[in-house]
């Protein structure tokens, strides 16, 4: 398993402005994800955060509104950019983990919630 | 993305008795699918995992069948516990090796 510390835990801010998310892992991995939780929905991925090279994204989310670093194999942050109120949602770090018999699983920080005004 | 659904939103079961949760994928070509359980402020804990080629995988208290057949997940909790409160989530892994979610559905179990 992994144990995976992402902050702030929660946060509350004003529209326009910009909010960096932080997630710290006890152990080197490969893979590290972001997702995107909106309210009473399911989980949806954002990225893929790759150590040394720009981020993956996926269809309908984009750089400039959501930078992402990975500076190395335990540590990765997302920005979210120019907040507006369809911003407020649970913000995932997510890293995977190679198990025996070569079964990935994927493990997940408490997240953040924002909300914006 | 793909289309991972669930069939119902809501289930209620008295404790002890067990309880079925059921999910549907639209990806004849996904390979791997776990199940998720979220409690309240909290990120999704993994429960148990189950690869395309098998059709039953057991855990302690919980069991996942795959049907691929009718692309068909299902996961069983055996002898519920308040505990077990929470919004579950099928996921299926595709091609591309990404995670996509379903909808989940919350289980509240009644003492």
């Amino acid at each position: 398993s992994a144990v995976i510390s992402q902050k702030p835990s929660r946060d509350i801010c004003q529209r326009g402005t910009s909010l960096t998310i932080q997630c710290q892992v006890d152990s080197q991995v490969t893979m590290m994800f972001w997702y995107r939780q909106q309210p009473g929905q399911s989980l949806t991925l954002i990225a893929t955060a790759n150590q040394g090279s720009e981020a993956t994204y996926e269809s309908g989310f984009v750089i400039d509104k959501f930078p992402i670093s990975r500076p190395n194999l335990t540590f990765s942050t997302l920005t979210v950019s120019n907040m507006s109120p369809e911003d407020s949602s649970i913000y995932l770090c997510s890293v995977e983990v190679v198990g025996q018999g070569s079964n990935e699983k994927l493990f997940f920080g408490s997240g953040t919630q924002l909300s914006v005004l | 993305g793909e289309s991972v659904g669930l069939h119902l939103p809501t289930l209620s079961v008295q404790e002890g008795d067990n309880s079925i949760i059921n999910c549907a994928y639209s990806n004849s070509a996904s390979d791997y699918f776990i199940w998720y359980k979220q409690e309240s402020g909290k990120g999704p804990q993994f429960i148990i995992d189950i690869r395309s080629n098998m059709d039953k995988r057991q855990g302690q208290r919980v069991t996942v069948l795959l049907n691929k057949t009718v692309k068909h997940l299902s996961l069983q909790i055996a002898a519920t516990q308040p505990g077990d409160s929470a919004v579950y989530f099928c996921a299926e892994r595709n091609g591309a090796n990404n995670l996509f979610f379903g909808t989940g559905t919350r289980l509240t179990v009644i003492p």
